[in-house]
């Protein structure tokens, strides 16, 4: 059983606020990820990291940042939030397989 | 150019007949497929793998078949139950350990 855990679940905000989504896993898994998706789209890949102090971005363009100062964590944030960004964000880790954590809905009024 | 394919959006059957979905990909390299499922507001569940070495996978209700010729893969359910209900994700592991996954095929169980 996959442990990956992803803080809040659900986020309405306002335009303009910084946000920062969190992410977490037990796993020890090197590689992590984080996804954008939208209903009846695929995932799509905005950022991902190969180990601590690795990221790399992905290949959706994003106003976001990350950061993998740990192994088991790695944040993703938003300087400033638009209605744009309303989407779910997945975040994944993996040694092979990816395993996902349950995403967090943000709405952005 | 989307390298994995899934170009059934949806997909409805009934309680306890057979579900059939399925996943084109272009990129011969590929050697190594996954599905996964996924519920509304969750993250996807990994469900089943399979390596391009075989040409099927079972693990309980669910199989699924590679055409490597063909460069197709399917995922059947049998039986169908209602439980099922959810969005299917075919994926390819690509370069670099970041997978490539399809656009999803929503499969609609009836009771």
């Amino acid at each position: 059983e996959a442990d990956i855990y992803q803080t809040p679940r659900y986020l309405v905000i306002g335009t303009g606020k910084k946000i920062t989504l969190e992410c977490s896993q037990t796993m020890g898994h090197d590689k992590m990820y984080w996804y954008q998706q939208d209903p009846g789209m695929e995932l799509h890949l905005i950022h991902y990291s190969y180990g601590v102090n690795s990221t790399e971005k992905g290949d959706l363009s994003s106003e976001s940042t990350v950061s993998r100062i740990r192994t088991e964590h790695f944040p993703l944030t938003l300087e400033s939030a638009r209605p744009s960004h309303t989407s779910q964000y997945l975040c994944a880790s993996a040694q092979e397989t990816q395993y996902f954590g349950p995403g967090t809905r943000l709405l952005v009024l | 150019d989307q390298q994995v394919k899934q170009n059934s959006p949806s997909l409805s059957v009934q309680e306890g007949r057979i579900s059939i979905l399925n996943c084109d990909y272009t990129n011969s390299m590929f050697d190594y497929f996954l599905w996964y499922k996924k519920y509304p507001a969750e993250g996807p569940t990994f469900l089943i793998s399979i390596s391009s070495i075989k040409d099927k996978n079972e693990d309980g209700r669910f199989t699924v078949f590679l055409n490597k010729s063909a460069k197709h893969l399917s995922l059947h359910i049998v039986p169908s139950q209602p439980g099922d209900s959810a969005v299917y994700f075919c994926a390819a592991p690509g370069g670099s350990y970041i997978p490539t996954f399809g656009r999803g095929t929503s499969l609609i169980v009836h009771p």
